[in-house]
This record gives structure tokens, C-alpha cells and sequence, in this order.
């Protein structure tokens, strides 16, 4: 079972930040917090990832609450492009495979 | 983007035929991947491998087997295949553990239809 919960759809408006939340309210202190997204059915493309301090990279920041149980993604700047489904996912430190995965928020861009 | 190939990129086939896909990676990483996606699931893990012939099961196993005789390629075989087999397959890569998070890259996935 996904060790996640997201809303199952979101709007923005292009040129706004979009805001996704995620709420891992069982993550354990080992496991890192990870944000992959899928458009169409493309393969999914990992857009960044987190432990307990926020991350920014080219495309996305990470904000993680100090209690840890819950994230926010945030596309600052969005376009119609990025509209896709966006996946939060827990891996557990050091295991390679164990993603599980969720059903994901379909985050819609408009115009 | 990360050099995963994966091929065919579409077949149909007939229930109780073999089929065999194939992933393809330049970027010589240790750790490969073989997921199922189907409506209203997420990914579900079928097999991985850690280096060459070194596979275990993941979370939806049965019916699949797999092979890695180069590090380069992970191929994911269905012995018998049946309709409920019908799926996208998507191979992901990611490089060795040593720092415990790295990333999986994920290649753009099989369309598989068995009739």
C-alpha cells in the first residue's frame, strides 16, 4: 500500500506557482521523500527528492515539515507543460527498489 | 535525459506466446528495474536487479522472469503470456547506493496488448 495520500486533482493558472501536497504521516526517520512526475503516458521523470531540509533544484523546491509528516512541491513558475500527474513517494534509506507507489495528483495548467 | 532504451516500444501478441522485452542503458548503472502500470494502480515493482545476474522479485512477480547477463541490459520475459498481463512496461535505472538516495530515470515504457 502507498505510504502517501494526495489529492486526486488540482487547477493552476499558467504563470502561478503550484502548490502540491502530500501527506506521509507514517514516514520513518530513514526514508527520503520523492517526487516523480508522469505526462501522458510517457515514462515517469524524477523531479527531485528530500530528507528532512527543503530542496530547490531547476525545476522544483521541496518544502518538508520539521515533523516531517507532510511535503509540498511547488513549480514556481508554471506553464502548460507541466501539466501531468505528480506522484510523492517514500523510499526507505538504503533499499534500492522500494518505491510504492500512489494514484498521484493530476495537476492541470490552464491557460 | 538518461540513455534507457527500451524496445519494443509496442506489441500485440497472442495469449500462450513467449515474449521477451528488452532495456537498454549507456550509463553503465548498477541497479535496474522492471514495473507494471495499469489503470488505477500505480507502478508495481515485477523484478530488479543489482548487477549482473544478481535479480530478485518484486512486489508482482509471478509469471515474469528476468535476466541480466550484461550490465547494459535487463531483459524481462513472460514464459506463457496471459491477458491479464496486458500492460505499459517501464524499465528505470539508478546508480549504485552508496550515498542511499539516488534517483531512479525511468525509460519511456513497452506498450504490451495480449489477445
Amino acid at each position: 500500500d502507498a505510504k502517501t495520500t494526495q489529492p486526486p486533482s488540482m487547477d493552476c493558472a499558467e504563470g502561478r506557482a503550484a502548490n502540491l501536497p502530500c501527506n506521509h504521516s507514517t514516514i520513518s526517520g530513514n526514508e527520503y521523500v520523492y517526487w516523480y512526475r508522469q505526462i501522458h503516458s510517457q515514462g515517469p521523470q524524477y523531479i527531485i527528492h528530500g530528507l528532512k531540509n527543503n530542496e530547490t533544484n531547476e525545476m522544483a523546491s521541496l518544502i518538508i515539515t520539521e515533523d516531517r509528516k507532510s511535503s509540498t512541491l511547488i513549480l514556481p513558475h508554471a506553464t502548460l507543460r507541466d501539466t501531468a500527474v505528480y506522484y510523492c513517494i517514500v523510499r526507505v534509506d538504503g533499499s534500492n527498489y522500494q518505491l510504492i507507489w500512489g494514484a498521484g495528483t493530476k495537476l492541470i495548467i490552464k491557460p | 535525459d538518461a540513455g534507457i532504451t527500451q524496445s519494443p516500444r509496442h506489441k500485440v501478441t497472442e495469449t500462450g506466446t513467449p515474449v521477451t522485452l528488452r532495456c537498454h542503458q549507456t550509463e553503465n548503472h548498477r541497479y535496474m528495474y522492471w514495473y507494471r502500470q495499469d489503470p488505477g494502480h500505480g507502478l508495481r515493482l515485477i523484478h530488479y536487479s543489482y548487477g549482473v545476474k544478481d535479480t530478485d522479485k518484486g512486489e508482482v512477480s509471478d509469471g515474469y522472469s528476468v535476466s541480466r547477463s550484461k550490465t547494459e541490459d535487463f531483459l524481462l520475459t513472460l514464459e506463457s503470456a496471459t491477458s491479464s498481463q496486458t500492460s505499459v512496461y517501464f524499465c528505470a535505472i539508478s546508480e549504485s547506493s552508496g550515498t542511499h538516495n539516488q534517483p531512479q530515470h525511468f525509460g519511456d515504457g513497452t506498450r504490451l496488448s495480449i489477445l
